[in-house]
């Protein structure tokens, strides 16, 4: 157990279903991130919040919206996704968002989204 | 931005002592090096960070030479339980250069008996 959880863990829509991922964090941390994993491809950073502010869109797609009422829990709200989409979808936190190192990452175990 | 290379996999035995390196050359200054480990259906978990030299913790050692283009990811004595992917990430952090974390392809480590 690394402090986040992520729900749902696994997750089956169609292109025209809107769905959100929830993800919350134990840690007390300040800052939370949303990552795409996708077959066969690296971790692609999403989007990060630092103090519930949104840091950087890191040109997301608008069908992927996120949001972060507080610090603890992290949102991502998808509408008319699509196949390609498919992919793991992992939140994350650290303590801080801030230069110099230390900002050690602590992820959940992902969301298995399938597209039709 | 700091893109890195690594091999795509590597094989070795239990108890021996397994080395990873990346290539980042155009890590920039304020970057720091940091390695994760994921085991399938889980998320990425931290190995150890450095900025410069040499760094060991209970799990692992990071060696960063000089001119910091390249880092080792040292695993003493490996076990089974090893086996997963590693990746090397270089970036600051810090509120305008999210988009600088950048992961690698990583490494498929498979250890045998």
């Amino acid at each position: 157990e690394t402090g986040v959880t992520q729900t749902p863990r696994h997750l089956v829509m169609g292109m025209t279903n809107k769905k959100s991922l929830k993800c919350e964090q134990h840690l007390g941390h300040n800052a939370m991130y949303w990552y795409k994993q996708s077959a066969k491809k690296p971790l692609e950073l999403m989007f990060v919040y630092s103090l519930e502010e949104r840091v950087e869109n890191n040109s997301v797609p608008s069908r992927f919206s996120p949001e972060c009422p507080n610090s603890s829990h992290l949102f991502l709200h998808l509408h008319t996704l699509q196949p390609e989409d498919s992919a793991l979808y992992l939140c994350a936190s650290s303590q801080d968002h801030e230069p110099g190192g230390g900002n050690e990452q602590f992820f959940g175990p992902g969301t298995r989204l399938t597209v039709l | 931005l700091a893109k890195t290379t690594q091999p795509i996999s590597m094989d070795s035995y239990e108890g021996q002592e397994v080395n990873i390196t990346c290539s980042h050359n155009n890590i920039a200054t304020n970057d720091y090096i940091t390695w994760y480990q994921q085991f399938p259906s889980q998320g990425p978990r931290f190995i150890i960070q450095g900025y410069k030299t040499k760094v060991t913790n209970e799990v692992a050692s990071l060696f960063i030479p000089a001119d910091r283009k390249s880092s080792t990811l040292s695993l003493p004595r490996v076990s089974l339980s090893d086996t997963a992917v590693y990746y090397c990430l270089v970036g600051e952090g810090g509120y305008s250069s999210a988009s600088k974390i950048i992961f690698g392809s990583g490494t498929r480590l498979s250890i045998r008996p």
